[in-house]
């Protein structure tokens, strides 16, 4: 399909490991990107991964790529209330040569002490 | 500090008027974007501009238009503005050469038609 697809909601205890997945569209995407929402914001660029990686880590963040299942995720260390919000994946395929992301419909993460 | 601002944050109107949402970047990026976000729906491009001559329509350009003033300005317009144009509208730029290329977005403007 043409969709970049995520899970709605995720909840999990301070102090536990997240992990956000997502699946995107085109096998040849450059670069892939996490963002971040919280209530009231615009996206924030959390952090990006280019396609010939298959992790990388930035702080309590992680990216994980899966070429091969077309498959990123995001896994965030010792969750804390302030990550409570939602995050996006999206892509950028080598075809748009100007920049066009797409993106998925976004996980709300809820965050419970 | 380099930054994406939108003016207005909120605003609220009636069917039929024209509105101005207006960007502005002091990033230095060349490529700039107007999303809307529905819940549910994540973000739709409405618009994108490479440069203050390039103009291209996004997957939902009907019933806007769009300005680049210069290359720090990109306002977009609702010519005669209807209820399903309630939404929260993102300004974002980006750079090839800039965090592989991934957009930064503006606070966004909460526009309601009544």
């Amino acid at each position: 399909g043409e969709d970049v697809e995520q899970s709605l909601f995720l909840s999990v205890r301070e102090g536990d490991s997240s992990v956000i997945n997502c699946t995107y569209t085109d096998s040849s995407s450059t670069y892939l990107y996490w963002y971040k929402q919280e209530p009231g914001a615009g996206l924030q660029l959390l952090t990006y991964i280019f396609s010939n990686m298959d992790m990388k880590q930035d702080q309590r963040l992680t990216v994980l790529l899966n070429k091969k299942d077309k498959h990123l995720s995001l896994r965030i260390a010792d969750t804390q209330t302030g990550d409570s919000a939602i995050y996006f994946c999206a892509e950028s395929k080598p075809t748009d040569s100007w920049g066009k992301l797409q993106f998925g419909a976004g996980t709300q993460v809820v965050v419970t002490p | 500090d380099a930054d994406v601002t939108q003016t207005p944050r909120n605003r609220i109107t009636k069917t039929g008027k024209r509105i101005m949402l207006e960007c502005s970047q002091t990033k230095g990026h060349d490529r700039m974007y107007w999303y809307r976000q529905d819940p549910g729906l994540g973000l739709r491009l409405i618009y994108y501009s490479f440069d203050v001559k390039d103009i291209n329509k996004g997957e939902i350009s009907d019933g806007y238009s769009v300005s680049r003033q210069a290359q720090a300005k990109f306002s977009l317009s609702l010519e005669s503005a209807i209820p399903n144009q309630t939404a929260l509208y993102f300004c974002a730029t980006a750079s090839p050469a800039t965090s592989g290329g991934g957009q930064f977005f503006g606070p966004g403007t909460r526009l309601t038609v009544l």
